[in-house]
């Protein structure tokens, strides 16, 4: 099956600083990989997503890269805001089969006023 | 539309007892999950259900069981509640499974002493 890993598990940085987090998964099949935010007692929320034909998106402040040869893609975050505050999960969900994505343990990001 | 909704909140078994969390959705979709959360562990996928009348085991199902009766409903049950499963579960559902993205219930909190 497939296996995302997922790091740093933790990362603090101070406000109007860039954040990265990276992603790497197992299963050449996958072909859709969303990004979630999770704010405190609450349930994970998407924020960006991109397709396999996709090397880049973009959404204002936060972008999202994907290498497929190397099996990796990243979340970046510029001009980090307090309320960028939150637990970060990716994900990578298979092409075929049950299409059931597989999560990564999660990044809690910090952003220091 | 509400999204997803999940009761109760938080509550706390004894070892032994047994509970069913309730999911509702109003999206109309057909992808159905169930996640527990446990600190720094991301999200495990315990049932999943890919339309009314069929379900599947995920990742850690055992001490667990689902039904899907209707679209909108999806049950998660436990029985003999131990305390291993103490954590924080969440619904969530889909349109369908691949690049679609999971729309996130706001969790329940469960004990078990």
């Amino acid at each position: 099956g497939e296996n995302v890993e997922q790091h740093p598990s933790t990362l603090s940085v101070q406000e109007g600083d860039s954040a990265v987090i990276k992603c790497t998964y197992s299963d050449s099949a996958s072909n859709y990989f969303p990004w979630y935010k999770q704010e405190l007692g609450k349930g994970p929320q998407l924020i960006i997503d991109i397709r396999s034909n996709v090397g880049e998106k973009k959404d204002q402040r936060i972008a999202v890269t994907l290498n497929k040869t190397a099996k990796h893609f990243s979340l970046h975050i510029t001009e980090t805001q307090p309320e960028d505050s939150a637990v970060y999960f990716c994900a990578a969900t298979p092409s075929g089969g049950s299409y059931i994505p597989t999560f990564g343990r999660g990044t809690s990001l910090i952003v220091h006023p | 539309n509400a999204g997803v909704t999940q009761t109760p909140k938080f509550r706390i078994l004894k070892i032994g007892q047994s509970m069913t969390l309730q999911c509702t959705q109003d999206m109309n979709h057909n992808y159905m999950y169930w996640y527990r959360q446990d600190p720094g562990m991301g999200l495990k996928l315990i049932y999943y259900s890919v339309g009314a009348g069929i379900t599947d085991k995920g990742e850690v199902p055992n001490g667990y069981n689902v039904s899907r009766s209707t679209t909108e409903d999806f049950p998660l049950r436990l029985e003999l509640a131990a305390p291993s499963q103490t954590s924080v579960y969440f619904c969530a559902s889909s349109y369908s499974g691949t690049e679609y993205e999971q729309y996130f219930g706001p969790g329940t909190r469960l004990t078990v002493t």
